[in-house]
């Protein structure tokens, strides 16, 4: 089974402050076919990054992917008020290798 | 600019099937690039993908559901369809629809997504 793992379950932070996310994948993402969403509560996911590291449409340059092979990471530099929200990340490619992350939540300290 | 509404009952009775609709609107469903999407989150969980499918009818789904659905696609309507069958209170979710590329299935569209509780 594949599986992403989020870290951590929680962040609490400030505004201005960065964030850094992690996403593990039990096996190894091939050409880092990995993106990342936010999702406010009551609204749908948005996707944020694919590819790993490129940026959809209309998303800040605050918002930054990286990583390769297992490891991860969503980084936003400097934490805007309307940035509180729910992170997830996605393993895509084939359908058998489609699978989400259990999110980590980013919260006002 | 594209959109995507889902429909469907917001109440379900156990062992009965669920059916959603998503009709898309500010594009073609029939777009050679596109594959159209299901996603459910329970309340306070994460995502689940549960299927996708092409305009052709090509489709393809989540193993560990795939005994109990059927996704179909009316181009003529520009929607796309969803029957969940055998249902229990774990598929209580909102159930999202949402557009992906061909080649890469990464989301880049949502419905706003709507409320499915399986309750007697």
């Amino acid at each position: 089974e594949y599986v992403l793992t989020q870290s951590p379950g929680t962040l609490s932070l400030s505004p201005g402050e960065r964030a850094t996310l992690s996403c593990r994948a039990s096996q190894i993402v091939s050409n880092s076919y990995l993106a990342w969403y936010q999702q406010k509560p009551g609204q749908a996911p948005r996707l944020l990054i694919y590819g790993a590291s490129t940026r959809a449409t209309g998303i800040p340059d605050r918002f930054s992917g990286s990583g390769s092979g297992k490891d991860f990471t969503l980084t936003i530099s400097r934490l805007e008020p309307e940035d509180f929200a729910v992170y997830f990340c996605q393993r895509y490619g084939s359908s058998s290798s489609l699978s989400f992350g259990g999110g980590t939540k980013v919260e006002i300290k | 600019q594209l959109q995507l509404q889902e429909s469907g009952p917001g109440l379900v009775k156990p062992s009965m099937t669920l059916s959603l609709t998503c009709a898309v609107s500010g594009g073609s469903i029939s777009g050679h690039s596109y594959f159209w999407g299901w996603i459910r989150q329970p309340p306070g969980k994460g995502l689940e993908w549960i299927a996708s499918i092409y305009f052709s009818g090509n489709t393809y789904y989540n193993a560990s559901l795939k005994s109990r659905l059927t996704v179909s696609v009316d181009t003529s309507k520009n929607q796309f369809s969803l029957k969940l069958s055998s249902l229990t209170a774990a598929d209580t979710a909102v159930y999202y629809c949402a557009r992906h590329y061909y080649g890469d299935t990464y989301f880049d569209h949502w419905g706003q997504g709507t409320l499915v509780t399986v309750s007697s």
